[in-house]
């Protein structure tokens, strides 16, 4: 069964860092993986796709990187801002199976003014 | 183009009353799943359904029914609620595998229901 694991459960850090969000799986047969932001009593909102044939996506301020061999994924927020405070989510869709998504617990980024 | 969109917001059940969570995509998906959010948890999947008329079981699918009569909409349905379904639902969409870029599940604003 898929495990997806994500450290740390929680960061804070000043306007202005850089920062990374870890994400690692169980089983290395993923179609692709998906990062998500979610802020407080509201929905998910896709920031990344990252194919396994891919090894990084990027967009803005935001870089993904993919290692499927080593079951580790990356995401990486650049000149962090107050506005970046939420959850972010990694999931993993495997190659077989029923499509879904296998999530992480989410990492809650607080970035401070 | 509103994408997947649930209804209700917020909901307050009884224990062993029922009811169903709405959700609709304007995406033309023919992949739909429900997942459900406990606090702490990572999202787990419900059920899904990859066309108008066919659906199967997830992860966690005891207590739930759904149908998909529609590509546009696919219910879920709670027949007798326990505390243990105390949640939040999300809904989502997706094209079918093996579009690239296209694989991305668009979700909806989520259902937080209480059982009580």
């Amino acid at each position: 069964k898929q495990e997806v694991t994500q450290i740390p459960a929680a960061l804070s850090v000043p306007e202005g860092e850089n920062l990374v969000l870890n994400c690692s799986f169980t089983d290395s047969a993923i179609y692709n993986l998906q990062w998500f932001r979610q802020d407080p009593g509201k929905g998910l909102t896709s920031l990344l796709l990252i194919q396994s044939s891919q090894r990084e996506q990027t967009s803005g301020r935001l870089n993904a990187s993919l290692d499927k061999s080593s079951g580790r994924s990356t995401l990486y927020i650049a000149a962090s801002q107050p506005g970046d405070s939420a959850t972010y989510l990694c999931a993993v869709r495997l190659l077989t199976g029923a499509n879904n998504l296998f999530f992480g617990t989410g990492t809650r980024l607080t970035v401070i003014p | 183009n509103a994408g997947v969109t649930q209804t209700p917001k917020f909901r307050i059940l009884k224990i062993g009353q029922s009811m169903t969570l709405q959700c609709t995509q304007d995406m033309n998906h023919n992949y739909m799943y429900w997942y459900r959010q406990d606090p702490g948890m990572g999202l787990k999947l419900i059920y899904y359904s990859v066309g108008a008329g066919i659906t199967d079981k997830g992860e966690v699918p005891n207590g739930y029914n759904v149908s998909r009569s529609t590509t546009e909409d696919f219910p879920l349905r709670l027949e007798l609620a326990a505390p243990s379904q105390t949640s939040v639902y999300f809904c989502a969409s997706s094209y079918s595998p093996g579009q690239g870029a296209h694989d991305e599940q668009f979700f909806g604003p989520g259902t937080r229901l209480t059982v009580l």
